[in-house]
């Protein structure tokens, strides 16, 4: 049972170039969310989807995409990357009441 | 604005020895807190779930309370282990708004020889 997992685990992105950040989960789970974290600061909730086809912002979406086409994936677009983008970024996701699973984490530097 | 207050920010103790962490928050209504064990460079882990009307949870070595009436919390460790180095993140999730949990910033432990 692979549970969260992400990729790529480290990137390095020059400003102005995007990507696509992966996450896949094999639980069957309805709610997946993307977190950023970053030194002194707790997790930040970027975007999450109650489902597939649904998808809703956090608190600090500005700069990101997502997608929800099937249950299984929920994958992280950076559009046009910036410094202020350089983070760890956690992809979560949970069913009901149960705690949240988490992926391994990017570590992404924009430079 | 809903807060989570963790102390101390970092805490350094013997193998074998006891700690105690504390969360203080401010989300009201809510109704869970939890406990996570983050190692370096990987993903929180959940140790421990309560909701507001439990006032204590155990996970083999580790236990939590909850005082809902303070909003505090705390997550006993017991005969640390060098494995026990990790940060430790409260969260607490608001009532109606399971999407939106709120994180401390975390406790870094460190447990030496």
């Amino acid at each position: 049972n692979a549970g969260v997992t992400q990729t790529p685990k480290f990137q390095v992105l020059k400003t102005g170039q995007s990507m696509t950040l992966q996450c896949a989960q094999d639980m069957n789970h309805e709610y997946m969310s993307w977190y950023r974290q970053d030194p002194g600061m707790g997790l930040r909730l970027i975007h999450y989807s109650v489902g597939a086809g649904i998808t809703d912002q956090g608190e600090v979406p500005n700069g990101y995409n997502v997608s929800r086409s099937t249950t299984e994936d929920f994958p992280l677009r950076l559009l046009s990357a910036a410094p202020s983008q350089t983070s760890v970024y956690f992809c979560a996701s949970s069913q009901g009441e149960s705690g949240y699973t988490f992926g391994s984490g990017t570590r992404l530097t924009v430079v | 604005k809903n807060q989570v207050e963790q102390s101390p920010q970092s805490l350094i103790i013997l193998e074998g020895k006891n700690c105690t962490l504390q969360c203080n928050y401010t989300v009201s209504p809510f109704s869970n807190l939890r406990w996570y064990k983050q190692d370096t460079g990987r993903g929180p882990v959940s140790l421990t779930i309560m909701t507001f009307s439990e006032n204590t949870k155990s996970n083999g070595r580790y236990t939590a309370t909850l005082d809902a009436d303070t909003k505090q919390s705390s997550l006993h460790i017991t005969a640390s282990q060098l494995s026990d180095s990790a940060s430790y993140i409260c969260v607490v999730t608001p009532t109606g708004t399971a999407s939106k949990l709120t994180f401390g910033t975390g406790t870094r432990l460190q447990v030496t020889l």
